[in-house]
């Protein structure tokens, strides 16, 4: 699976749109990309994922680049529960062995 | 639907000791997997199962480590004897495998070994 590059932490106002980016230069054409979350002392969280098309879902948009070598995950309107490490993940779906590779993601503290 | 459940949330003991971390996957998902989380190295995966069978455990940091799945509902991590650095958050996901199938974690056992 490709590696991703992510910034390591980042500031957002509350209530405004938190942008995330996300490289993934060396992205396959099978490969999807998958976003999740850790809040402080749980286990993370699925957010999003897709391959080539923008995607959004009651959480979040992933807007990816058309040569797909990178990628941004959009709050619209950031919370304070919104703080959390996020992680940008990109892998080959198969019908078994679906696992995760966990980077440093971007720690996104959202501020009052 | 209860989620994923792990138990104990919190485990302390002292180095030497048997440890077992138990998991409860979401009823219906057929693969399940054990995650390790510490500061210095993040989150990593240690071994998942397909269908109770381990498929991949290369995550598994040496032999004191092991982990069964005897059926659909139940997994346990054990670690004998235990390790100071062994101390970490062990998280347990499952998912119902297939194309895209997002996993869905537990809150996660804290382990201290002194």
């Amino acid at each position: 699976d490709a590696k991703t590059t992510q910034p390591p932490s980042m500031d957002c106002a509350e209530g405004r749109a938190a942008n995330l980016p996300c490289n993934h230069s060396t992205i396959s054409g099978n490969e999807y990309v998958y976003w999740y979350r850790q809040i402080h002392s749980q286990g993370p969280q699925y957010i999003i994922h897709g391959l080539k098309n923008n995607e959004t879902n009651e959480m979040a948009s992933l807007i990816i680049t058309e040569d797909r070598k990178s990628s941004t995950l959009i709050l619209p309107h950031a919370t304070l529960r919104d703080t959390a490490v996020y992680y940008c993940i990109v892998r080959v779906d198969r019908n078994a062995g679906n696992m995760l590779t966990f980077g440093g993601g971007t720690r996104l503290m959202v501020k009052p | 639907d209860a989620g994923v459940i792990q138990s104990p949330r919190h485990e302390v003991t002292e180095m030497g000791q048997e440890v077992t971390l138990r998991c409860k996957p979401i009823s219906g998902h057929n693969s399940l997997f054990w995650y390790r989380q510490t500061m210095m190295r993040g989150l990593e995966l240690l071994i998942y199962f397909n269908n109770n069978v381990p498929i991949d455990d290369s995550g598994m940091p040496e032999d004191r480590f092991s982990a069964k799945m005897p059926n659909a509902s139940f997994s346990t991590l054990k670690i004998q004897p235990s390790e100071p650095r062994d101390s970490a958050v062990y998280f347990c996901a499952s998912s119902l495998e297939g194309s895209r199938a997002e996993q869905y974690f537990g809150p996660g056992t804290r382990l201290t070994v002194t």
